[in-house]
């Protein structure tokens, strides 16, 4: 089945330590997302890529960091900047369609649980 | 930027219709989207409107109005499995990015 993976579904990070979030998907599409969700809020978008080996911050990409260098990954790194990273993050992925402006819906991961020890 | 509002919880009961409200201000946009999120789960695409008025999809429907910088969602014959979070979300082309508002949590009761 096509979908997006995203690994691991819970992780715990130390002071002072760098931890990396894998979503891979298997649905061919251009784009993908990273979000941050905090207890009763909507989805923050940190970055996003639509295409490979490029990438933009999104509304709060301080103390994160991406990478594209294949179409089917896109790993978060949430570093040691980062000094409130407890939260439910979400990686997405969409179909840029016939052209960059289109309906498509976003899909997303099941996303990974991420809090300090 | 842009920024969306909804009622923060509503609650109905079985069988009844209810409408999930998104007020927005924004310089500029595609669409109007709506994601449902059962707790601890992944978002999941329910509806678009590009265009101005109603789109239906089964039990759900969903509406837009520019002039009023306004959508909602539209659930009828209501399901205890329809406790969930509902987000509407603006699709803005540059980037082909959503940004989506804080969330509703639809509560169904017997």
């Amino acid at each position: 089945d096509g979908g997006i993976t995203q690994s691991p579904k819970y992780l715990f990070r130390k002071e002072g330590q760098n931890v990396t979030l894998s979503c891979e998907q298997n649905l061919n599409h251009d784009a993908m997302y990273w979000y941050r969700q905090d207890p009763g809020q909507g989805l923050r978008l940190i970055y996003y890529s639509q295409i490979v080996n490029d990438f933009q911050k999104g509304d709060i990409a301080e103390g994160y960091s991406v990478s594209r260098e294949k179409k089917e990954s896109f790993p978060l790194t949430v570093t040691s900047a980062q000094k409130n990273p407890t939260a439910f993050y979400l990686c997405a992925s969409r179909d840029l369609g016939q052209g960059a402006i289109s309906n498509q819906p976003q899909h997303f991961g099941d996303g990974t649980r991420l809090s300090i020890l | 930027g842009q920024s969306l509002e909804q009622p923060s919880e509503v609650t109905a009961v079985e069988g009844a219709i209810v409408q999930i409200n998104c007020t927005y201000q924004t310089s500029g946009f595609y669409g109007l989207s709506w994601y449902q999120q059962h707790d601890g789960g992944a978002p999941t695409f329910l509806s678009y409107n590009g265009l101005d008025g109603l789109e239906e999809t089964g039990r759900f429907s969903s509406f837009l109005s520019r002039s009023d910088s306004y959508g909602y969602l539209l659930l009828q014959e209501l399901q205890m499995k329809d406790s969930a979070s509902y987000f509407c979300a603006l699709f803005t082309g540059g980037g082909n990015k959503l940004t989506f508002g804080t969330g509703t949590q639809l509560k169904v009761e017997l």
